[in-house]
């Protein structure tokens, strides 16, 4: 069945390192991919999202890039700050509108 | 212009009881999503609703049932509850240009 996975589920930086999130897909259908922030008890908010027909879209600080041919998408956080501390979620979807969510990833930045 | 609204926001059943959670969108979408989350998995897809009178099964439709009961709301029950429905709930609905936007969510505990 379709599945995402996303790899690390924990990452811990310095705040104003950079921060590396990747996930791979299965179905060859998927044409869109968002990336979700969760705080704690807080819910799922998008952050950015990139659709198949380009390759990397940035916005500020962050950044998602494509490989179409790889089923591979990554979230690039530059200058991290403390509030970029959250859970990460990817996922992938296509025309029919349902989202494959990947397991999540525990952003910690440390001042 | 409240976007998704959930409720109850906190829950706890016996084993065996039922309940539904309701779900509000005022954003005139088509589309809306029941999913639960887990800790270290995701976000699961539980049933949706591609638009009003259809609904269809996700990943995880076993023990629950939903209605699109009209365009804005979109319910989902428990018949008999079970402890491995214990979880955080999350509806959500779709834009046109295929954005998800959650609502804050229902805690449920079955005991």
């Amino acid at each position: 069945g379709e599945n995402v996975e996303q790899h690390p589920s924990t990452l811990s930086v310095q705040e104003g390192d950079s921060a590396v999130i990747k996930c791979t897909y299965s179905d060859s259908a998927s044409n869109y991919f968002p990336w979700y922030k969760q705080e704690l008890g807080k819910r799922p908010q998008l952050i950015i999202d990139i659709r198949s027909n380009v390759g990397e879209k940035k916005d500020q600080r962050i950044a998602v890039t494509l490989n179409k041919t790889a089923k591979h998408f990554s979230l690039h956080i530059t200058e991290t700050q403390p509030e970029d501390s959250a859970v990460y979620f990817c996922a992938a979807g296509n025309q029919g509108g349902k989202l494959i969510f990947g397991q999540g990833t525990e952003l910690s930045v440390k001042p | 212009n409240a976007g998704v609204t959930q409720t109850p926001k906190f829950q706890v059943l016996k084993t065996g009881q039922s309940m539904t959670l309701q779900c509000a969108q005022d954003m005139n979408h088509n589309s809306m999503y029941w999913y639960r989350q887990d800790p270290g998995m995701g976000l699961r897809l539980i049933y949706y609703s591609a638009s009003e009178g259809t609904t269809d099964k996700g990943e995880v439709p076993n023990g629950y049932n939903v209605s699109r009961l009209n365009k804005r709301e979109f319910s989902l029950r428990l018949e008999s509850a079970a402890p491995s429905q214990t979880s955080v709930y999350f509806c959500a609905s779709r834009s046109d240009k295929n954005i998800q936007y959650f609502g804050a969510g229902t805690r449920l505990s079955v005991l």
